[in-house]
């Protein structure tokens, strides 16, 4: 059980195309999404929080015009990077939990990485 | 604010051998704290958590952490460790104000390399 999946896994666009990112929870309802950002051998960055039915909230410093994040359904929530440039060029990784307690795990998507040239 | 420190960002064992990942807390509340495994691009699974239940917890694949409030630490061990532990290691503690309210903060990571 709990399992996040993303879509695409691989992604490569040209610099000013947008590209969407699909996070899907196959077999729980996610209250809350979280977006990830990674670059090579660095931790993990969090982008935004998007919890279903509402406006997502970003973390100080990512651009909400440029990361859009939708939660449309209790299963499904969409990063879309727009207008992409090179050093966007990351490995995106999502995470879904079903409640909204501290201690409830976050299961993580297998990411997406996304080359923009 | 809540912060994790991971000491060492690598670490080499022998298959076999003990594998101990170093894990340190900040925190002003009772943590609650998690170790994930990442392998090669791939997302990040769930070894084990620690929620002030047992301060001995039991994860997947063999792995354990033990929680001490004396040492601020979070340990994870493996008393043996097998080629198929190779990968990163991210130790993360769940946020507890209202605006970090269970999001994760992660370590830097641990990269584990296991030598036949």
């Amino acid at each position: 059980g709990a399992v996040v999946s993303q879509h695409p896994s691989r992604v490569i666009c040209k610099s000013g195309t947008s590209v969407k990112i699909e996070c899907r929870s196959l077999d729980f309802q996610a209250t809350t999404m979280f977006w990830y950002r990674q670059f090579p051998k660095q931790s993990l960055m969090l982008m935004a929080t998007s919890n279903e039915g509402s406006k997502a909230t970003y973390e100080q410093g990512v651009e909400k015009d440029k990361f859009l994040i939708n939660h449309a359904s209790l299963t499904l929530s969409t990063l879309t990077v727009t207008s992409a440039h090179p050093e966007d060029s990351s490995f995106y990784i999502c995470s879904a939990k079903s409640r909204r307690g501290v201690s409830d795990t976050q299961y993580f998507g297998p990411g997406t990485r996304l080359t923009v040239l | 604010a809540q912060s994790v420190t991971q000491l060492g960002s690598h670490v080499s064992v022998s298959e076999g051998a003990l594998v101990l990942l170093r894990c340190n807390y900040s925190s002003s509340v009772p943590p609650y704290l998690f170790w994930y495994v990442q392998y090669p691009n791939q997302g990040l699974q769930l070894l084990l958590k620690y929620t002030s239940a047992a301060t001995l917890v039991k994860g997947i694949n063999g792995f354990e952490a033990e929680f001490k409030k004396s040492e601020t630490s979070f340990h994870l061990t493996k008393p043996s460790a097998h080629m198929s532990d190779a990968a990163e290691y991210f130790c993360a503690v769940s946020g507890m104000t209202t605006d970090s309210w269970g999001k994760l903060q992660f370590g830097a990571g641990t990269q584990v390399v296991v030598t036949p």
